[in-house]
């Protein structure tokens, strides 16, 4: 089937700094993408979304980036925080119903 | 509003046996999607329900099974538990009318023995 995967497993990042993960899909069909964050213990929370008739959309200090051409997602957070150490997940969905599939995820250890 | 309940948070069984997990979604939220979290494989989608009926299935096999209620309380069955079975099993609630984002329990993890 189609895969969502990750190229970075673990990311250590100084705080104050910003932070870019990346993220690589292969269903060109896909038209809906999802940037999740799970903590430790917890479920994955929702972080932020991208349609595919959109290149970059804001939230409160991240930003979704699309690249259809190469089939790239990446998040970025601004002046990441001991709070955003966490595995985060991209994910994507080419159907109406929530059929989504994720990668493995990429671990943001933040380093104070 | 409470979030999503999952019941039980932890269980061990042995091999060959049976489980059934439960998932409580958010009031109002009328899909329920499982997805089983591993290590290897990340997070894998079981299937969603909508209304009581399966509106999507992932690539598992029929030892994996569902339901939903008319309260749109949702079970997952796992038969002839095999070791690979060891996991977090999530479950997640959304509201179609309300959009896509999806709201996660805590999960159940599962160890097979």
């Amino acid at each position: 089937g189609e895969n969502v995967g990750l190229h970075l497993p673990t990311l250590s990042v100084q705080e104050g700094d910003n932070s870019i993960i990346n993220c690589a899909y292969s269903n060109s069909a896909s038209d809906y993408f999802i940037w999740y964050k799970q903590e430790s213990g917890k479920g994955p929370q929702f972080i932020i979304d991208i349609r595919s008739n959109m290149d970059k959309r804001q939230g409160q200090r991240v930003t979704v980036l699309l690249n259809k051409t190469v089939k790239h997602l990446s998040l970025q957070i601004a002046a990441t925080q001991p709070g955003d150490s966490a595995v985060y997940f991209c994910a994507e969905n080419s159907g109406g119903y929530q059929k989504v599939t994720f990668g493995i995820g990429t671990k943001l250890q933040v380093i104070p | 509003k409470a979030g999503v309940t999952q019941t039980p948070r932890y269980l061990i069984k042995t091999r060959g046996q049976q489980v059934t997990l439960s998932c409580s979604p958010i009031s109002g939220h009328r899909s329920v999607s499982w997805y089983q979290q591993t290590p290897g494989q990340g997070l894998q989608f079981l299937f969603e329900y909508f209304s009581e009926t399966q509106r999507n299935k992932g690539n598992f096999p029929g030892r994996f099974s569902g339901r939903q209620f008319s309260n749109s309380r949702s079970e997952m069955n796992v038969s002839t538990l095999e070791l690979g079975d060891s996991a977090l099993y999530l479950c997640a609630s959304r509201q179609p009318t309300l959009g896509n984002e999806q709201f996660f329990g805590p999960g159940t993890r599962l160890t097979v023995l």
